[in-house]
C-alpha cells in the first residue's frame, strides 16, 4: 500500500543511548517532515526537508539530527536520548505546499 | 509568531448531538487550512482542507468546516455525531508559501453511545 512507513513502532531507550528512527515514502513526494506529539501540545515540527538534499530546523530541533538519504527516506537521529524526548514521533511527506500523509508513528520512551 | 489555537481541549457529546470545534490562527497573509483526525492508536488522517474558493468545505464522514477570513477562524462542524467519531481532532495552518504545517493543541472528542 502506498504511504509513509516508519520503523520501529515502539522503542525503549536508556538515558544517553542513541538511536535512529527510519521513515520512507513511496508517493514520490519532494518534502518530508518529522513531528513529535505530546499530550496537550499538538504536533510540533522537529526538522523538515523541502526537497532531496536539503534539511531545515523546525520548532523543536534541539537534541535531534536528520538525514535525507534520498528522495524516499528521511531519518531522525537521537544522539544522546533524554527523558524529555519521550514522545510519539510522526513522519510525514507531501508535495511542497500540499496535503501531508502521515506515518503510523513511533512511540519512544526514554528511561 | 504564527500560532493555531483550538478552543476546546476535551468535548463530550451524546450520539446524534451536533458538533462544533473552534480553531483560530494568527497569520495575516494567505493560508491553507486543514483538519486532521486521529482515531485511538492510529496516525493522523486528513479530514478536510481549504486552499481557495468556497469557504464552506465538505470533508469525509459528514464533516464540514467554514473559513471566515475576517475572524481568522476555521471551525469544524458535524450535524450529528456518532460513537465512531470518538477521536482527537487537530486544526492545522500552512502560512503563505511555506510547506510547513502548524498544528493546534488538539481537541479530544468523546461520543457516548
Amino acid at each position: 500500500n502506498a504511504g509513509v512507513t516508519q520503523t520501529p513502532k515502539f522503542q525503549v531507550l536508556k538515558t544517553g543511548q542513541s538511536m535512529t528512527l527510519q521513515c520512507a515514502q513511496d508517493m514520490n513526494h519532494n518534502s518530508m517532515y518529522w513531528y513529535r506529539q505530546d499530550p496537550g501540545m499538538g504536533l510540533r515540527l522537529i526538522y523538515y526537508s523541502a526537497s532531496e538534499g536539503t534539511t531545515d530546523k523546525g520548532e523543536v530541533p534541539n537534541g535531534y539530527n536528520v538525514s535525507r538519504l534520498n528522495k524516499r527516506e528521511f531519518s531522525l537521529r537521537l544522539e544522546s536520548a533524554a527523558p524529555s524526548q519521550t514522545s510519539v514521533y510522526f513522519c510525514a511527506s507531501s508535495e511542497w505546499g500540499g496535503s501531508y500523509t502521515f506515518g503510523s508513528g513511533t512511540r519512544l520512551t526514554v528511561v | 509568531a504564527q500560532s493555531v489555537s483550538q478552543h476546546n481541549h476535551h468535548v463530550i457529546l451524546s450520539e446524534a448531538a451536533s458538533l462544533e470545534l473552534g480553531c483560530n490562527y494568527s497569520y495575516g497573509g494567505t493560508v491553507n487550512l486543514f483538519w486532521y483526525v486521529q482515531y485511538p492508536g492510529q496516525h493522523l488522517q486528513l479530514l478536510l482542507k481549504y486552499f481557495s474558493g468556497d469557504p464552506l468545505v465538505k470533508g469525509i464522514k459528514g464533516f464540514e468546516a467554514e473559513f471566515i477570513k475576517s475572524k481568522f477562524s476555521f471551525n469544524l462542524r458535524k450535524p450529528s455525531v456518532q460513537w465512531s467519531d470518538t477521536a482527537e481532532y487537530f486544526c492545522a495552518v500552512k502560512p503563505g508559501n511555506t510547506g510547513k504545517l502548524i498544528f493546534g493543541q488538539g481537541t479530544t472528542l468523546q461520543v457516548k453511545p
